[in-house]
């Protein structure tokens, strides 16, 4: 079965910190990942999507940025955090059994800039 | 291009009565839709699909939809809530050309004991 761990799931940091949020996904290959926020009070807002290794699109630009240095690894960075980066991140993978049309979440990671 | 609209942000529906919540998009063309449900500070989960076949979709905790593509909705329903469906629940849709969901703003269902 496929399985997709988020860490950590809870992260309250300065203002101008760096940032490292993990996600991996077990029991799949080639896998679709997606990195979503949800900010207080607003809906899913993707963040970034990669079809591969090292092949990232950004769909808003902003104070973050994605790798994904191996097939099942997808990893959320910033050097310097704002206090608008606060908010509920979610990585999400689709593909093989699932479906590409398929979206299935990790368990979140709320991030909280003082 | 492609948008969702939940037009209710909240639901307050007393336990053991049954619930509506509605989602229009906007394109008539071939689409993929999803309903998800989020649990408090909890990943989603996907409730149910449609793809193709038939209109009426059946997922997981007894709630089921339906797709209308003349009034272009898909409105998830329940015959009878429990506490335990207390979440807030949203609506995605693709179109089948590159699989990338569009969403609502979400609905949050709030049962009343």
């Amino acid at each position: 079965s496929q399985t997709i761990h988020q860490w950590p799931a809870t992260l309250v940091q300065p203002v101008g910190s760096p940032l490292s949020l993990e996600c991996t996904v077990e029991g799949t290959s080639n896998p679709n990942l997606y990195w979503y926020r949800q900010a207080a009070g607003r809906g899913l807002q993707l963040l970034f999507y990669s079809i591969g290794i090292g092949q990232i699109s950004s769909e808003v630009p902003q104070n973050l940025s994605a790798s994904r240095p191996q097939d099942r690894q997808f990893i959320l960075s910033s050097k310097k955090l704002l206090l608008s980066d606060s908010g509920f991140y979610l990585c999400a993978w689709t593909g093989f059994p699932s479906g590409a049309n398929v979206l299935t979440f990790g368990a979140g990671s709320r991030l909280t800039v003082l | 291009a492609q948008s969702v609209t939940q037009l209710d942000s909240q639901v307050p529906v007393f336990e053991e009565a049954p619930v509506e919540l509605r989602c229009n998009y906007s394109s008539s063309v071939s689409v993929y839709l999803f309903w998800y449900v989020q649990y408090p500070n909890q990943g989603l989960q996907l409730l149910l699909k449609y793809l193709s076949g038939s209109t009426l979709v059946k997922g997981i905790n007894g709630f089921e939809a339906e797709f209308n593509k003349s009034q272009t909705s898909f409105h998830l329903r329940k015959p009878s809530v429990h506490i335990s469906d207390t979440a807030e629940y949203f609506c995605a849709v693709s179109d089948n050309s590159n699989y990338q969901l569009i969403w609502g703003a979400g609905t949050k269902l709030i049962i009343k004991p």
